[in-house]
C-alpha cells in the first residue's frame, strides 16, 4: 500500500526559504506512470496546487507560485521536495503531498499533511 | 484560470436523506473533475474522478454526475462518517488545477 509522508520544519521565519521532503514508501517513485504533487491549504481555507514532479524531473507550477517554487526529485531515496522562498505569513498552511496518475491530475493517496507557520 | 464555485458553502441534512453538492466551473472542463472528502485534521481523500467514476473503495451511495461547467455530488443516504468538506478540482486546463472553495456538509 502505498504511502506519503510529509517532513520538515514546522516553524519559518519570514523572508526565509520553506523546505519540506515528502518520502515515498510501499512504491516506487520512478514509475513512469505519476507525478508527485504538492498541494496547501491555509487553517480554514481550501486547498492551492503548488506542483508536481515526474521521476526524471519534469516539472509544472502554479503560475501564481512559480518565481518562488522548486521541486526536486531523488529516486534513490524514494523522495521529492519542495522549496518556497521569500515566505510571509500568507505562505502559513498545512502542506501536503500526493500522487497523480500522468493522464489525470486527480490526487491519490495523500500524505497526512505537515503545518508549516511563517512567524518571526 | 478556470474558477470552481461550489454551493452551497454549507448543507444541512439528517442522516439517511440525500444530499446534493454542485460544482461549476467558469469554463468546459469536459468531464476532466474529481470530488474529494475532507475530515476535520485529515487529509482530503479521493471520492469521484473523471466525473463520474468512484475512486477504488469508495461505496456506491456516493455518485457524480455532469459535463461541460455542471457538476453534481450525490450523496444517496447520508451515514454519520459522511459528515465532512467536499470540494471539487477540474484538471481539464492545467497549470493550474484548481479547486472549488468547498462545501460543509453538516448533521441538521
Amino acid at each position: 500500500q502505498l504511502q506519503l509522508q510529509e517532513s520538515g520544519p514546522g516553524l519559518v521565519k519570514p523572508s526565509e526559504t520553506l523546505s519540506l521532503t515528502c518520502t515515498v514508501s510501499g512504491g516506487s517513485i520512478s514509475s513512469s506512470s505519476y507525478y508527485w504533487g504538492w498541494i496547501r491549504q491555509p487553517p480554514g481555507k481550501g486547498l492551492e496546487w503548488i506542483g508536481s514532479i515526474y521521476y526524471s524531473g519534469s516539472t509544472y507550477y502554479n503560475p501564481s507560485l512559480k518565481s518562488r517554487v522548486t521541486i526536486s526529485v531523488d529516486t534513490s531515496k524514494n523522495q521529492f521536495s519542495l522549496k518556497l522562498s521569500s515566505v510571509t505569513a500568507a505562505d502559513t498552511a498545512v502542506y501536503y503531498c500526493a500522487r497523480h496518475p500522468s493522464i489525470l491530475w486527480c490526487y491519490d493517496p495523500w500524505g497526512q499533511g505537515t503545518l508549516v507557520t511563517v512567524s518571526s | 484560470e478556470i474558477v470552481m464555485t461550489q454551493s452551497p458553502a454549507t448543507l444541512s441534512v439528517s442522516p439517511g436523506e440525500r444530499a446534493t453538492l454542485s460544482c461549476r466551473a467558469s469554463q468546459s472542463v469536459s468531464s476532466n473533475l474529481a470530488w474529494y472528502q475532507q475530515k476535520p485534521g485529515q487529509a482530503p481523500r479521493l471520492l469521484i474522478y473523471g466525473a463520474s467514476t468512484r475512486a477504488t473503495g469508495i461505496p456506491a451511495r456516493f455518485s457524480g454526475s455532469g459535463s461541460g461547467t455542471e457538476f453534481t455530488l450525490t450523496i444517496s443516504s447520508l451515514q454519520s462518517e459522511d459528515f465532512a468538506v467536499y470540494y471539487c478540482q477540474q484538471y481539464n486546463n492545467w497549470p493550474p488545477n484548481t479547486f472549488g472553495q468547498g462545501t460543509k456538509l453538516e448533521i441538521k
